[in-house]
This record gives C-alpha cells, structure tokens and sequence, in this order.
C-alpha cells in the first residue's frame, strides 16, 4: 500500500513569508504527527492531530500550526517565517488503536524548507 | 518527564566491524522501545522495537534487548555493510499514554569499504 507522502519535498522561503506543507498518511491511518528536525536540535515534536483533533501539541510558537482534513490528510502552516525555521519537516502516521497499535510511527520522506 | 540518550556520533567503521549504538531511557512507567534508521534523503523507518523487559528486537542483521534494570536498548550489529550508513534514533513510547515517541537526538553512522 502507498507510504506517506509529503509535498512539497524541497522549497525556499525568505523570512517573513508563510508556508504551508501537506501530508497525506497511509489509508486508514487515523493519527498524524508532524516533526521537525535539525542538526543541532534532532528530531522534535510539533503536533498530533488524531480525527480532525489536535490531540497534542509540542513546545513550539503560535506561528506553527496545522489541520487534517476529514479523508486524514494533514497540512501544516508556519507564519512569519524566520531564518531558524530552515529545517526538515517530517510527517508521521499512525493507526492508533489502544489495543492494535504499539505505537509505530510511518514517516514520510520530508519537506526541505530553507528560509533566507 | 520521559526522555532517551543516545550516544554522541558520528560513529565511523570499517565494513565488516561489530557496531553498538548506546541508548538509554527514562520513563514514568513501562515503555515500549524502538529504533528508527533515516538513511541519506529519507524519512525514519522502523528498524525495530521492543515492548517488553528482555525482549530482544532484530531485524537485518540488527538487534537490541530491552533491559529494565539498566534501562537501556543498545543497537548492536555483528558486521556492518557500507548500506548501513544512515542516522539511527532510539525512541520509546508509553502505552495508554499520548501515543508521542520520543526520541533521542539520532546517532550517524558512517561505514567505509
């Protein structure tokens, strides 16, 4: 069955422009959670977003937020963009059944975002 | 709050040595364990996991055992290949919690032929 898939995979913004990235998770995947990842930072959690719902959310600014769609599809969106935003934005689905699931994490391949 | 270290890279071997990648945890309860491998342009994808104390996860030649008394879930490999050049995350995830992985700051690895 068809991965994550991100779009775009690669673009370029300068600072204070918004960006919206998009993500559409594995069919039946109910839960989506975006991250971001940086060299000095590693891999940190943005937010979780779980039948329409923000389920959960990291320790980020106001200027970082995001939707899903009812078909599961999820967008993020990140205003006022400022030069430290340059990162790798990973998507991840999941099923996400008390029972069903141990919690494996499906990633897409990213969105390259640069900020000049 | 729960958290997971990994030991600091790059790690660099020559093709054919025995890798271990160190990672420990800590966690309000009982985790379950993973690790994720994100080769050069790739997103993460599992490798594999644990959900237990003294379950031993392996895949492709991989493996780590959950060890509670030291909480620790070490990623070890007997020879490794010049594919196996990747960064690799340690993560764990508490059941019946958030459903939030954390994750350790990733580990590079580099193999040379």
């Amino acid at each position: 069955k068809a991965g994550v898939t991100q779009t775009p995979r690669y673009l370029i913004k300068t600072r204070g422009q918004q960006v919206t990235l998009s993500c559409s998770p594995i069919s039946g995947h109910r839960s989506v959670s975006w991250y971001q990842q940086t060299p000095g930072q590693g891999l940190q959690f943005l937010f979780e977003y779980f039948s329409e719902t923000q389920r959960n959310k990291g320790n980020f600014p106001g200027r970082f937020s995001g939707r899903q769609f009812s078909n599961s599809r999820s967008e993020m969106n990140v205003s006022t963009l400022e030069l430290g935003d340059s990162a790798l934005y990973l998507c991840a689905s999941s099923l996400v059944g008390y029972r069903l699931d141990t919690g494996e994490l499906f990633f897409g391949e990213g969105s390259r975002l640069t900020v000049l | 709050g729960n958290s997971v270290t990994q030991m600091e890279g790059p790690v660099t071997l020559s093709e054919e040595a025995f890798l271990t990648i160190n990672c420990t945890y800590t966690a309000t309860g009982y985790p379950s364990l993973f690790w994720y491998v994100q080769y050069p342009g790739e997103g993460l994808q599992l490798l594999l996991k644990a959900t237990k104390a003294d379950d031993k996860g392996s895949n492709k030649g991989f493996e780590a055992t959950y060890r509670k008394e030291t909480t620790s879930f070490h990623l070890e490999k007997g020879s490794v290949q010049v594919s196996d050049s990747a960064v690799y995350f340690c993560a764990l995830l508490l059941s019946g919690g958030s459903y939030i992985p954390t994750f350790g700051r990733g580990t590079s690895l580099i193999v040379h032929p």
